[in-house]
């Protein structure tokens, strides 16, 4: 099946500083998506992604769709302690399944 | 409304024993599915359904039941409980145009001795 390297799988950083995260795939996807999950409650969308090229914002979030529909990234900027938690990246090819990402567990020093 | 709720919040089971998952959404969603999630690997896609009396295989279908006799609820069966169906379950909705952007319930977690 479609596989996505979600990278890295984990980033400690201080509070303040951006983050940048990415997933690739060997497959084009239609569409990416980027989830965050915290402890004991089910991953919720932050940013959807429908068009290569697409670069589209949710507060200190950015997310853009790769133009080769292989890869997405994601940047948070001066990040905070609520930014914790697991993201993950998901993509939408052919049929009606998503494929998710292994996640990148991001924790914040204040 | 509630969103998707999902019970039991936590289950222990014994190999052999059967179970079913159950959850339900009140937004009028076409599209259900069920996701298993291990450390390390993400979600993987068990079922879906596109709509009540529809539903298909996703990525890791062996060892689970699902049906849809309506557009609320979409249950997940275990017939006979192993230890590596142990996981967190997290069912999820969403407007079947859409179904891309799906809403996840707060899951499920199955321990399977």
């Amino acid at each position: 099946g479609q596989q996505l390297n979600q990278s890295p799988q984990s980033m400690f950083i201080q509070e303040g500083e951006d983050v940048s995260m990415n997933c690739t795939s060997s497959s084009i996807f239609n569409t990416w998506l980027w989830y965050k999950q915290e402890p004991g409650e089910g991953p919720v969308l932050l940013i959807a992604l429908y068009k290569a090229g697409e670069l589209t914002s949710n507060g200190r979030l950015t997310a853009q769709f790769g133009i080769t529909r292989k890869d997405s990234f994601l940047n948070i900027s001066a990040s905070i302690p609520s930014d914790v938690g697991i993201y993950f990246c998901a993509g939408h090819g052919a049929g009606n399944m998503l494929t998710f990402g292994g996640g990148t567990r991001l924790m914040v020093k204040p | 409304n509630a969103g998707v709720t999902q019970t039991p919040k936590f289950q222990v089971l014994k190999t052999g024993q059967s179970m079913t998952l159950q959850c339900a959404q009140d937004m009028n969603h076409e599209y259900m599915s069920w996701y298993r999630q291990d450390p390390g690997m993400g979600l993987r896609l068990i079922h879906y359904s596109v709509g009540a009396g529809i539903t298909d295989q996703g990525e890791v279908p062996n060892g689970y039941n699902v049906s849809r006799s309506t557009t609320e609820d979409f249950p997940l069966r275990l017939l006979s409980a192993a230890p590596s169906q142990t996981s967190v379950y997290f069912c999820a909705s969403a407007i079947g145009a859409i179904y891309n952007e799906q809403f996840f319930g707060p899951g499920t977690r199955l321990t399977v001795l």
